[in-house]
């Protein structure tokens, strides 16, 4: 699987938007961007997820760079509960299923 | 539609005891992995089943962890003869037979070994 590179943190204003970036420059054809966070010691929560086209669901919206060498994880309107560790996973698409490798993300800091 | 049950949320365990850790897919999900997270360290795969099969095991350590996950009931990560060192929170994901569909997580299972 290729490896992803994050930034260590970022902070936000609450009711800003924010904009996560990830490099991810060995990406292969067939393999997809996966995005999800951990709040706390929570189980990690799917965000979203994309192969080549830009995406958008009721979370956020995920904005990949036409070489696929990079993306964007973008929250609208930041709250504070958005407070989080974001993992941004590359994974290719295995006969049966994705096993996904985490990195050390990027922690979210989400201010009032 | 329930998520993804893992139980029980906290078990202690005293060293060379056995823990049994359960898991139970969302409903339609036919994949089951396992993943540990050490104490301020990142979340690390284990294992990836199917009904019946051991898919992939290359992130389970080679001595007295299993897993199963059976035709009928939730999957079960078992961890023979604890040590100190097997503190950890253990998670469970799930996901539908596309291969390329997200896996969902469960609220994990804290094992903390005296």
């Amino acid at each position: 699987d290729a490896k992803t590179t994050q930034p260590p943190s970022m902070d936000c204003a609450e009711g800003r938007a924010a904009n996560l970036p990830c490099n991810h420059s060995t990406i292969s054809g067939n393999e997809y961007v996966y995005w999800y966070r951990q709040i706390h010691s929570q189980g990690p929560q799917y965000i979203i997820h994309g192969l080549k086209n830009n995406e958008t669901n009721e979370m956020a919206s995920l904005i990949i760079t036409e070489d696929r060498k990079s993306s964007t994880l973008i929250l609208p309107h930041a709250t504070l509960r958005d407070t989080a560790v974001y993992y941004c996973i590359v994974s290719h698409r295995m006969e049966y299923g994705n096993k996904l490798v985490f990195g050390a993300g990027t922690i979210l800091r989400v201010k009032s | 539609n329930a998520g993804v049950m893992q139980n029980p949320r906290h078990l202690v365990r005293r060293r060379g005891q056995e823990a049994r850790l359960r898991c139970s897919p969302m409903k339609g999900h036919s994949h089951v992995y396992w993943y540990r997270q050490l104490p301020e360290e990142g979340l690390k795969f284990m294992v990836y089943l199917q009904k019946e099969n051991i898919i992939d095991e290359s992130g389970m350590p080679k001595e007295r962890f299993s897993a199963e996950f059976p035709k009928e009931g939730p999957s079960i990560l078992r961890i023979q003869q604890v040590v100190r060192g097997d503190s950890a929170a253990y998670f469970c994901a799930s996901s539908p037979p596309e291969g390329s569909q997200p896996q969902h997580f469960g609220d994990g299972t804290r094992l903390s070994i005296l």
